[in-house]
């Protein structure tokens, strides 16, 4: 098992529809948890991150984290077509911050 | 300020034959990694360095070295290439948990 599980999609939506991306995690050594937006051949982009458990949010985004169920979320408000990429979750400990451990991804589609 | 940097774009070789792949970042860094990124693989580490002259393994090292002579230089090394690492490589630069990425190498190996 992985230790981050990610639904690869794809999701496909219309513009302007609430997304919600998600990620379970096993290790419950994970303290910091981050999203990253990749467009098409392109490099991850950091897009948000997290410390603990709570709510994060940035303009139209929001991060999730439920340490009890041991559950991320990335919610999207107001969608638009530029939101289209594959957004990965990654975890870390705060024992070892640097060794990342990313989900497969998740490809979002928006659809104008 | 460019960030991270990588060539070459793209690449094609043989196999057997032999490459590097440069990364360079300017955020003076200490933490620099390489991942290769697979389709339904996500992301995995291939090596990593927390500073000059100190580099480990990650998760998938077999058919790669690495060096790091300064801060700023990050090179992966091919050493006789296969088609099992036909894939998409990323160098990354990390300030504590928070990594920033290249633009990525496409390599084909034939």
């Amino acid at each position: 098992q992985k230790e981050v599980e990610q639904d690869p999609g794809p999701l496909s939506v219309p513009e302007g529809a609430i997304v919600s991306l998600n990620c379970t995690y096993s290790n419950s050594a994970f303290q910091y948890f981050m999203w990253y937006r990749q467009y098409s051949r392109k490099g991850p982009e950091l897009l948000m991150y997290t410390y603990s458990s709570g709510n994060k949010e940035d303009g139209r985004f929001t991060a999730q984290v439920d340490k009890s169920s041991k559950y991320i979320s990335l919610f999207i408000r107001d969608s638009q077509p530029s939101d289209s990429a594959t957004y990965l979750c990654a975890s870390a400990s705060s024992g070892s911050a640097r060794q990342l451990t990313f989900g497969s991804g998740t490809q979002l589609t928006v659809l104008p | 300020n460019a960030g991270v940097t990588q060539t070459p774009k793209f690449q094609v070789l043989k196999t057997g034959q032999s490459m590097t792949l440069q990364c360079a970042q300017d955020m003076n860094h200490e933490y620099m990694s390489w991942y290769r990124q697979d389709p339904g693989m996500g992301l995995r580490l291939i090596h990593y360095s927390v500073g000059a002259g100190i580099t480990d393994q990650g998760e998938v090292p077999n058919g790669y070295n690495v060096s790091r002579s300064t801060t700023e230089d990050f090179p992966l090394r091919l050493l006789s290439a296969a088609p099992s690492q036909t894939s998409v490589y990323f160098c990354a630069s990390s300030q504590g948990f928070l990594r920033f990425f290249g633009p990525g190498t496409r390599l084909t190996v034939t």
